[in-house]
C-alpha cells in the first residue's frame, strides 16, 4: 500500500526568508500525483502544487516551488519569500496516475511565520 | 471561479442520532469523495463516487455510513448511528480526470 511521510511536526521560518518542507512517500507504481495542500485556521483544504509523476521538470507556483526526487521517492515544498498568510498546516498528498482514486494524506506540517 | 460548497457548516448531534451532510460539487464534475478529519490527525478517505455508484471505500466507511445523489448537484453523507468517535470534520470534494481534487470548506461534526 502507498504511504505518506511528513517528518517534520512543525516547522518555523522567518518573515521574507525561505523555509522547505520535507516528504517521502512509498510506491511501486510508476504513474502517480503528488499535492500540496495548505490548510489555515479555518480548515479550508487549499492546493498549493501537483506534480506529476512522468514530469521531471519541477513544478512552480509563484513563491512555491517542488524539489521532486523520483527514484528517492521525496516530494519537498519550497516556500520563498514568506508570508504572514502562509501560517498553516500543509499536507502532503499522493494519487495513484490512470484513475481518479482517493488522495493520501500524509500527517501534515505546522508551518508558523515570525514577522 | 466555481468551487465545492457544504452545508451546514456545523452540526452537533446526539449519539445515536442520524445525520446527513450536504455537498454541491463543482457543477461539471464527475468523480466525488468524502474525507474525514479528526481534530489534529489527517485527512483520511471515506468514499469515492462515480456514474451513480460507489467506486472505492475505505475501511472507516462501514455500514453506518452511506452516500447518495439525490439529484444532479446534491452529494450527501448519510451516518445513521452516530457514535462519539465520528466527531470529526468532514470534507467534500469532487474532481474531473485527470485534474485535481476541489475541497470543499467542510463541515465540522460534534457527537455528543
Amino acid at each position: 500500500a502507498q504511504t505518506v511521510t511528513q517528518s517534520q511536526p512543525e516547522m518555523s521560518v522567518q518573515e521574507a526568508e525561505t523555509v522547505t518542507l520535507s516528504c517521502t512517500y512509498d510506491t511501486s507504481e510508476s504513474d502517480y500525483y503528488l499535492f500540496w495542500y495548505k490548510q489555515p485556521p479555518s480548515r479550508q483544504m487549499i492546493l498549493v502544487i501537483r506534480q506529476e509523476a512522468y514530469k521531471q521538470q519541477n513544478a512552480t507556483e509563484n513563491r512555491f516551488s517542488v524539489n521532486f526526487q523520483k527514484a528517492a521517492k521525496s516530494f519537498s515544498l519550497k516556500i520563498s519569500d514568506s508570508q504572514l498568510g502562509d501560517a498553516a498546516m500543509y499536507f502532503c498528498a499522493y494519487r495513484q496516475g490512470g484513475s481518479q482514486g482517493n488522495l493520501i494524506f500524509g500527517k501534515g506540517t505546522k508551518l508558523s511565520v515570525k514577522p | 471561479e466555481p468551487e465545492v460548497t457544504q452545508t451546514p457548516s456545523h452540526q452537533v448531534t446526539q449519539m445515536g442520532q442520524e445525520v446527513i451532510l450536504r455537498c454541491v460539487p463543482i457543477s461539471n464534475h464527475l468523480y466525488f469523495y468524502w474525507y474525514r478529519q479528526i481534530l489534529g490527525q489527517k485527512v483520511e478517505f471515506l468514499v469515492s463516487f462515480y456514474n451513480n455508484e460507489i467506486s472505492e471505500k475505505s475501511e472507516i466507511f462501514d455500514d453506518q455510513f452511506s452516500v447518495e445523489r439525490p439529484d444532479g448537484s446534491n452529494f450527501t453523507l448519510k451516518i445513521r448511528s452516530t457514535k462519539l468517535e465520528d466527531s470529526a470534520m468532514y470534507f467534500c470534494a469532487s474532481s474531473n480526470f485527470p485534474s485535481e481534487q476541489f475541497f470543499g470548506p467542510g463541515t465540522r461534526l460534534t457527537v455528543l
